[in-house]
């Protein structure tokens, strides 16, 4: 069961660079990394997801060393929609059917004018 | 397209009383999952659904935790003799097919309950 670990909170101000890292040593081959949006009162919406390397899309970068035991979400130019949580997810519910979902703790982002 | 949706919305409940959270998920979505999230926390996952099937409900807090899928869609989370600690928002999210850890999660906007 992967566990993973974030920090509790950042703060950032508009139009910078924002990189969240996420810990999850004990990852297991087949799990994936996805990372997730929360604004109050609403259900997670997806970002990005990843295996391994460098992955990118329209919003977002995802890092993973080649030992997979972390990965960073690089928010590019933040504005204050940004202000959300971040979670990162860890797990796979495919060839493991005792394998659970892990959320992290979540990141509570916090962007300032 | 219609995305997730949970009902009731809100549900104030007295300690000790049932309760039945509903979820419908996307049309075609395969899985479905259950989260709770109590106030200022993360995500704890409780259970999900592979069809009409739960392959693992070793996440339920308790036993007076169940939940039920039918016909492949709607979802049932209920729970029994409720206490002050179930109070939380229930998350509920549907994707196209499980097993594929590539798979988008779609969440609804939950149900919060508040046990008196």
């Amino acid at each position: 069961l992967a566990k993973t670990t974030q920090p509790i909170s950042m703060d950032s101000y508009e139009g910078q660079e924002v990189n969240i890292t996420c810990s999850h040593n004990n990852i297991a081959t087949n799990d994936y990394i996805t990372w997730y949006q929360q604004f109050p009162s609403q259900g997670p919406r997806f970002i990005i997801q990843g295996y391994k390397t460098k992955v990118t899309n329209e919003v977002a970068s995802l890092f993973i060393p080649a030992d997979r035991k972390s990965s960073t979400l690089s928010l590019p130019r933040v504005s204050l929609s940004d202000t959300a949580v971040y979670y990162c997810l860890v797990g796979d519910l495919g060839s493991n059917a005792g394998n659970m979902l892990t959320f992290g703790g979540g990141t509570r982002l916090m962007v300032k004018p | 397209g219609a995305g997730v949706s949970q009902s009731p919305s809100n549900k104030v409940t007295e300690k000790g009383k049932d309760v039945e959270l509903r979820c419908d998920p996307i049309s075609g979505h395969t899985a479905l999952y259950w989260y709770r999230q109590s106030l200022g926390q993360g995500l704890e996952f409780l259970i999900y659904f592979q069809g009409n099937s739960a392959p693992d409900k070793s996440g339920l807090p308790s036993d007076r935790f169940s939940a039920e899928r039918t016909g492949g869609s709607v979802s049932t989370l209920t729970i029994q003799r409720t206490q002050q600690e179930d109070s939380a928002v229930y998350l509920c999210a549907s994707s196209f097919q499980s097993g594929i850890s590539t798979d988008t999660q779609y969440f609804g906007p939950g149900t919060r309950l508040t046990v008196l």
